[in-house]
C-alpha cells in the first residue's frame, strides 16, 4: 500500500499570504489529522477530519483551517501567514474506527513564511 | 490534560550498547501509547504502540517497550544499538476516548550513535 503523500514538500511565502497544503491519506483511510512541527512548540495537533466532518480541534487561530474531500484527500489552509507559522507540518492518516486507530504519517510539507 | 514528558533532550550511545529512551505520561484513563522515530528532514514513523494487554511489546528496528502503570511510563529499548537508529525519538499519548487520533506527543529525544 502507498503511504500518506504530501504536496508539495516545500514551500516559501511571505508574509501576509495564504497557503493550501494538500494530504492524501493511506487508501481506505478515512481519518486525516494535521499537526504543525517547529522547533519551539514540538509537535502540535490542528485538526482531524472524518468523513468531510471535522471531528477534533487543537488550539489555533482561526487562521489555520482546514476540509476534507469524499475520497478522504484533505487540505489544509492558513491565511494571512505570519513568520511564526514557518514550520513542518504533517498529515497523519488512521482507519477512524475509534479507540485502537493509529496514525501514519507522510513525509510533510516544509513552509517557510519570509 | 493529557501529557507526555521525555526528560532526555539529547542522548549519545556507542553502537552495539543498549538503549533505553524514558517516556512518561500523564492521562486519566486508559492510555494509548506511541513511540515515532523521525529522521531529519522526514515525516514521523511508527515503531511501536500499545493500547492493552501484555505491557511488553515488540516493535521494528528491533525495538521494544514496556507499559508500567504504576509508573505512568512507556520507555523505549533496543538490546544492541546501530549507527542508522541515529534520529528523534517521540513518544505520544492518544486520547482514548472514542478515537485515538488526537495525539499529544512528548518533546522528543534526539539520539546520537557513535562509531
Amino acid at each position: 500500500k502507498a503511504g500518506v503523500t504530501q504536496t508539495p514538500r516545500y514551500l516559501i511565502k511571505t508574509r501576509g499570504q495564504q497557503v493550501t497544503l494538500s494530504c492524501s491519506p493511506i487508501s481506505g483511510h478515512r481519518s486525516v489529522s494535521w499537526y504543525q512541527q517547529t522547533p519551539g512548540q514540538g509537535l502540535q495537533f490542528l485538526f482531524e477530519y472524518f468523513s468531510e466532518t471535522q471531528r477534533n480541534k487543537g488550539n489555533f487561530p482561526g487562521r489555520f483551517s482546514g476540509r476534507q474531500f469524499s475520497n478522504s484527500r484533505s487540505e489544509m489552509n492558513v491565511s494571512t501567514l505570519e513568520l511564526g507559522d514557518s514550520a513542518l507540518y504533517l498529515c497523519a492518516s488512521g482507519g477512524g474506527r475509534g479507540y485502537e486507530d493509529t496514525q501514519y504519517f507522510g513525509p510533510g510539507t516544509r513552509l517557510t513564511v519570509l | 490534560a493529557q501529557s507526555v514528558t521525555q526528560p532526555d533532550i539529547h542522548i549519545t550511545v556507542s553502537e552495539g550498547a543498549s538503549l533505553e529512551l524514558r517516556c512518561n505520561y500523564s492521562y486519566g484513563a486508559t492510555p494509548y501509547l506511541f513511540w515515532y522515530v523521525q529522521s531529519p528532514g522526514q515525516g514521523l514513523q511508527l515503531l511501536l504502540k500499545y493500547f492493552s494487554g501484555d505491557t511488553l511489546v515488540q516493535g521494528i528496528k528491533g525495538f521494544e517497550a514496556e507499559f508500567k502503570r504504576s509508573q505512568s511510563s512507556f520507555n523505549l529499548r533496543k538490546p544492541s544499538v546501530h549507527w542508522s537508529d541515529a534520529a528523534e525519538y517521540f513518544c505520544a499519548v492518544g486520547r482514548g476516548s472514542g478515537t485515538a487520533s488526537k495525539l499529544t506527543f512528548g518533546t522528543g529525544t534526539r539520539l546520537q550513535v557513535t562509531l
